[in-house]
């Protein structure tokens, strides 16, 4: 199972929104509603974003939102703020030999 | 509020088996739906999902590392445990624990994660 693609970077200016890409197939972004992302700062552990899909844990801000479109699901940073600066993964089931793969990850540089 | 926290040594030798312990603290690691994952990270790289168990003992693996990974829970302890056999420079990484809801749960996610533990293999 191969990892989930995503861009290897992002950027956007404070206030602007920005979205982030994760391209699957079938097997997994397109066949199921398990999609979650994951921030993660330098040194840090990451942290749950959204979960199946659209979901916001309780305290994630909703200047986060998530979505699908067929094999590819998006995470949006709208309102783009200095500390929105990080790597970020997408995860998704799939119902290959390996049911749990992540994305490659992109990183986010606030201008 | 739950918290995971990783332990073991930082320094394996080549050929060697890799030990990790996670720790539970703030809640019951024998709560019903939820399994206990681990994910690696190599340097400046991505994540990898290792394998997760149930409190029962029910486990499941990525089969790329199934030959040589074996996890544990000591439920008196409120832990769970990981060994890799046979290790190898690739293996070198930041291991995280994390509780996992897994898609029979009828959602899926990993939180929250341990602060997680950097494990160099090298002679």
């Amino acid at each position: 199972q191969s990892a989930l693609t995503q861009p290897a970077s992002v950027s956007g200016s404070p206030g602007q929104s920005i979205t982030i890409s994760c391209t699957g197939t079938s097997s997994d972004v397109g066949g199921y509603n398990y999609v979650s992302w994951y921030q993660q700062h330098p040194g840090k552990a990451p942290k749950l974003m959204i979960y199946d899909v659209s979901n916001r844990p309780s305290g994630v801000s909703n200047r986060f939102s998530g979505s699908k479109s067929g094999n590819t699901a998006s995470l949006t940073i709208s309102g783009l703020q200095a500390e929105d600066e990080a790597d970020y993964y997408c995860s998704s089931y799939t119902s290959s030999s390996t049911p749990y793969v992540f994305g490659t990850g992109t990183k986010v540089t606030v201008l | 509020q739950l918290q995971l926290q990783e332990s073991g040594p930082g320094l394996v030798k080549p050929s060697e088996t890799l030990s990790l312990t996670c720790t539970v603290s703030g809640g019951s690691i024998s709560s019903s739906s939820y399994y206990w994952g681990w994910i690696r990270q190599p340097p400046g790289k991505g994540l990898e999902w290792i394998g997760s168990i149930y409190y029962s003992g029910s486990t499941y693996y990525n089969p790329s590392l199934k030959s040589r990974v074996t996890i544990s829970v000591d439920t008196s302890k409120n832990q769970f445990s990981l060994k890799l056999s046979s290790v190898t420079a690739a293996d070198t990484a930041v291991y995280y624990c994390a509780r996992h809801l897994p898609a029979a749960a009828g959602t899926s996610w990993f939180d929250p994660w341990g602060q997680g533990t950097l494990v160099t293999v090298s002679s």
